[in-house]
């Protein structure tokens, strides 16, 4: 699975868009790019995946670059309850589908 | 709700008392997997199963067993917990296949003395 790179921490205001970025320069074309992120020391929290389409739920968007080498998780408007740190992840297909967790980036929600 | 149960939440023991932590998920998803957390070295996994009856390591196996009777539970065992083994453990399940998201549990933390 393709590694990626995120940076280490961001702040951001209340109410403000919060865009995460995430390079992933190695992604193989059928790799997924997925989202997580975890509050202080609860289950790690699933927000969102795509492959090479822009996706959006109820929690956030998610941009992937044409070439999918680079993707931005945005979440709209930012709350205190949206400091945590967040994951991206890459994953292929089948196999031991083993969510490999790297130190992520810890956004911080200010007042 | 769909979810993934762990139990217990919370546990502290003595080094070589066999303990067992369970997982169980309502969501009918073929695979489930463990992970445990450590300061500095983020989710490792340590088991998983791709269905009822089939069950691999994953990274970080030793001292840990695992089985999968049921499609819905996929409990974790230590047999003589030592206390290199105190972490916050995770299970996991999604369904099989590619792009299929997984879903955790809240978590065991475990203190073994």
């Amino acid at each position: 699975d393709a590694k990626t790179t995120q940076p280490t921490s961001m702040d951001c205001a209340e109410g403000r868009a919060a865009n995460l970025p995430c390079n992933h320069s190695t992604i193989s074309g059928n790799e997924y790019v997925y989202w997580y992120r975890q509050i202080h020391s609860q289950g790690p929290q699933y927000i969102i995946h795509g492959l090479k389409n822009n996706e959006t739920n109820e929690m956030a968007s998610l941009i992937i670059t044409e070439d999918r080498k680079s993707s931005t998780l945005i979440l709209p408007h930012a709350t205190l309850r949206d400091t945590a740190v967040y994951y991206c992840i890459v994953r292929g297909g089948v196999g031991g589908q083993n969510f490999v967790f790297g130190p992520g980036t810890r956004l911080s929600v200010l007042p | 709700e769909a979810q993934v149960t762990q139990n217990p939440r919370y546990l502290i023991t003595v080094t070589g008392k066999k303990l067992t932590v369970t997982c169980s998920q309502n969501m009918n998803h073929e695979y489930m997997s463990w992970y445990r957390q450590d300061p500095g070295l983020g989710l490792r996994q340590i088991y998983y199963s791709m269905n009822v009856e089939v069950t691999d390591k994953g990274d970080v196996p030793e001292g840990y067993k695992v089985s999968r009777k049921e499609k819905r539970n996929f409990p974790l065992i230590l047999e003589s917990p030592s206390p290199n083994q105190t972490s916050l453990y995770f299970c996991a399940s999604s369904f099989k296949g590619s792009g299929q998201p997984q879903h955790f549990g809240d978590g065991t933390r475990l203190s073994i003395l």
